[in-house]
């Protein structure tokens, strides 16, 4: 089946740096992927909609201007958190859908000192 | 907006026990309803799917219909295994456009554990 992986799974960092985070379709195109942040214990909640060769749509209430979301190509989309607070700690999934099925990345681990 | 709720967890049984997950939603139009799992370490997996009032989703021994009437979609199994253990979300997407690129509306999720 289709697989989708994120890069890093887990990741470190102290308050105030930027971390980026890579979703990637392995053997398949995706030209739309979107972003998921999920609190422990709660739901997905949906950030954006990331759209290959243009800009990406966020959900209301989610900041632009720091979580940055690239749609490089036709398999990789990238989320980059800037000067990232204790309150980005999460766990952010990304997803791509293929044949009218969508395809999750297993997610990655944000920890913000 | 949409929203989906479902039944609070953690939910515990033992083997062989009878299994329900009870999911309502609200939503404009005729959204496609889904049920996801998550096992320990793992991205969210498709488990089963319906996209039509009275439609009948399975998959591996679980089974969920949509009904409009109640606007419910309770997940089942009739027969649980350890092997069952994850967290399992009910999801629904919009009624218009390629549903597969649709944005997903999630519940909270429940987790299952099952003991031997």
């Amino acid at each position: 089946g289709a697989v989708v992986s994120q890069h890093p799974s887990w990741v470190i960092c102290k308050s105030g740096t930027s971390v980026k985070i890579e979703c990637r379709s392995l053997d398949f195109q995706a030209t739309t992927m979107f972003w998921y942040r999920q609190f422990p214990k709660q739901s997905l909640m949906l950030m954006a909609t990331s759209n290959e060769g243009s800009k990406a749509t966020y959900e209301q209430g989610v900041e632009k201007d720091k979580f940055l979301i690239n749609h490089a190509s036709l398999t990789l989309s990238t989320l980059t958190v800037t000067s990232a607070h204790p309150e980005d700690s999460s766990f952010y999934i990304c997803s791509a859908p293929r044949r009218y099925e969508q395809y999750f990345g297993p997610g990655t681990r944000l920890t913000v000192t | 907006g949409d929203s989906v709720t479902q039944m609070e967890g953690p939910v515990t049984l033992s083997e062989e026990a009878f299994l329900t997950i009870n999911c309502t939603y609200t939503a404009t139009g005729y959204p496609s309803l889904f049920w996801y799992v998550q096992y320990p370490g793992e991205g969210l997996q498709l488990l089963l799917k319906a996209t039509k009032a009275d439609d009948k989703g399975s998959n591996k021994g679980f089974e969920a219909t949509y009904r409009k009437e109640t606007t419910s979609f309770h997940l089942e199994k009739g027969s649980v295994q350890v092997s069952d253990s994850a967290v399992y979300f009910c999801a629904l997407s919009g009624a218009s456009g390629i549903q597969g690129a649709q944005k997903l509306v999630f519940g909270q999720g429940t987790r299952l554990t099952i003991n031997p």
